[in-house]
């Protein structure tokens, strides 16, 4: 079956810019999570959708971010006004309640580079 | 708060020595673990995780790792490290609070030298 996909993989944009990154998680899988990983660092947390309950945005850097989630599956992070420190891998995952599974299974990533 | 401590950025060892990667966790109740592989160029792929049970947890690859809630740590372990494990590893707590947030460790890259 399909994993989760990513588009685009790579996007180069101009400082100020608006971008969008797409997600299509795997179907059926009803939560789905937005991490980005700058050079050599770790995952960090933007945002998480569960089913139909408000999502938790608690990771979201500032108000240039924003994330939607249609129809509980494919969801768009929206970066405006782009920023030179906006440059990173932004990753997308999806799970699904199974007993006490829980586990994430990741898309490639969109790599950002804002110039 | 909540967090994930992986205090080694980076370890080197030998090919077919023993691994021991470490992770621990602050958080008041027994979380969800999971340890993630982040092979050169690859998305990341979960190698094991542990929510109850055995607190000794097999993996995909030949690796385990163990919950000891005393130490609210959960090392990673591979007896025999083979080149192809050259990766990075990211420990993860998965916390259950009404919905269901995961927070990452730092990262430790693994270096195999032959």
């Amino acid at each position: 079956g399909a994993g989760v996909s990513q588009s685009p993989s790579n996007k180069v944009t101009e400082k100020g810019k608006d971008v969008e990154l797409r997600c299509d998680p795997i179907s059926g899988h009803t939560a789905l999570y937005w991490y980005r990983q700058s050079l050599g660092q770790g995952l960090e947390f933007l945002i998480y959708f569960q089913g139909n309950s408000a999502p938790d945005k608690s990771g979201l850097p500032s108000d240039r971010f924003s994330a939607e989630r249609t129809g509980g599956s494919v969801s768009t992070l929206t970066i405006q006004r782009t920023q030179q420190e906006d440059s990173a891998v932004y990753l997308c995952a999806s799970s699904y309640r199974r007993g006490g599974g829980r586990e994430q299974y990741f898309g490639p990533g969109t790599r950002l580079t804002v110039t | 708060a909540q967090s994930v401590t992986q205090p080694d950025i980076h370890i080197t060892v030998s090919e077919g020595a023993s691994l021991e990667l470490r992770c621990n966790y602050s958080y008041g109740a027994t979380p969800y673990l999971f340890w993630y592989v982040q092979s050169p160029g690859q998305g990341l792929q979960l190698l094991l995780k542990y929510f109850s049970g055995d607190t000794l947890v097999q993996g995909i690859k030949g690796f385990e790792a163990e919950f000891k809630r005393s130490q609210s740590s959960f090392n990673l372990r591979k007896p025999s490290v083979h080149w192809s494990d050259a990766a990075e590893y990211f420990c993860a707590v998965g916390l259950n609070t009404g919905g269901f947030k995961t927070i990452f460790g730092a990262g430790t890259r693994l270096f195999v030298k032959a």
